[in-house]
């Protein structure tokens, strides 16, 4: 199966600033079938991007997705105070489907 | 609107048996895959299985091959997920999703607590 590490662990950063976060695939993700989620505390996961770059519906411009083969990138273009949560990364380009470990974006 | 409806928390004994349920409604229930996520205490998003209500056809996640059995009963509109025996190691939340690969739409997760 394939297995999905994102860096960093931890961002801290403040309301406004630029958030970067990344996943790498231990083997090239068929089709960019590469999906982002968020999750705060006490609430079910959100998809933020599928098809690697695709916004989901309602899900407000500065979040985008990048990458192919096996590099992946969320960019969160300004950071709003609701943006504070667990980012996951998730491939479904093959069976299973698997997420990354997570990247918690923290208040600095 | 479309949404999936989770039943309520579980406190079951090791070596008890459970079945929890994930209802949708607001779209044809038939037409999507069906997909249960695990969430262990503190931890990250586990891919355990799918399954098309449509012709229940169903994939397992190797590491819950043989451990769960996912099912789904289309004339109700509604997915489970089931245990013959639990572990304390099944301490989790528990989460179905619409999936078309990714999850777009998510119930509100299931607790389930192992304890003796």
């Amino acid at each position: 199966e394939i297995v999905l590490t994102q860096s960093p662990g931890t961002l801290s950063l403040s309301p406004g600033e630029r958030a970067t976060l990344s996943c790498r695939a231990s083997q090239s993700v068929g089709s960019s079938y590469l999906a982002w989620y968020h999750q705060k505390p006490g609430q079910a996961p959100r998809l933020l991007i599928y098809g690697a770059s695709s916004r989901a519906t309602g899900i407000p411009d500065r979040f985008s997705g990048s990458g192919s083969g096996t590099d992946f990138t969320l960019t969160i273009s300004r950071l709003e105070p609701e943006d504070f949560a667990v980012y996951y990364c998730q491939q479904y380009g093959s069976s299973p489907g698997t997420f990354g470990q997570g990247t918690k974006v923290e208040i600095k | 609107e479309m949404q999936l409806v989770q039943s309520g928390a579980e406190v079951k004994k090791p070596g008890e048996s459970l079945k929890i349920s994930c209802k949708g409604s607001g779209y044809s229930f038939t037409s999507y895959w069906i997909g249960w996520v695990r969430q262990m205490p503190g931890k990250g998003l586990e891919w355990m299985g799918i399954i098309y209500p449509g012709d229940s056809d169903t994939r397992y996640s190797p590491s819950f091959q043989g451990q769960v059995i996912i099912s789904a009963d289309k004339s109700i509109s509604t997915a489970y997920l089931q245990w013959s025996s639990l572990k304390a190691s099944d301490t989790a939340m528990y989460y179905c999703a619409v999936t078309h690969g990714a999850f777009d739409m998510w119930g509100q997760g299931t607790m389930v607590t192992v304890s003796s």
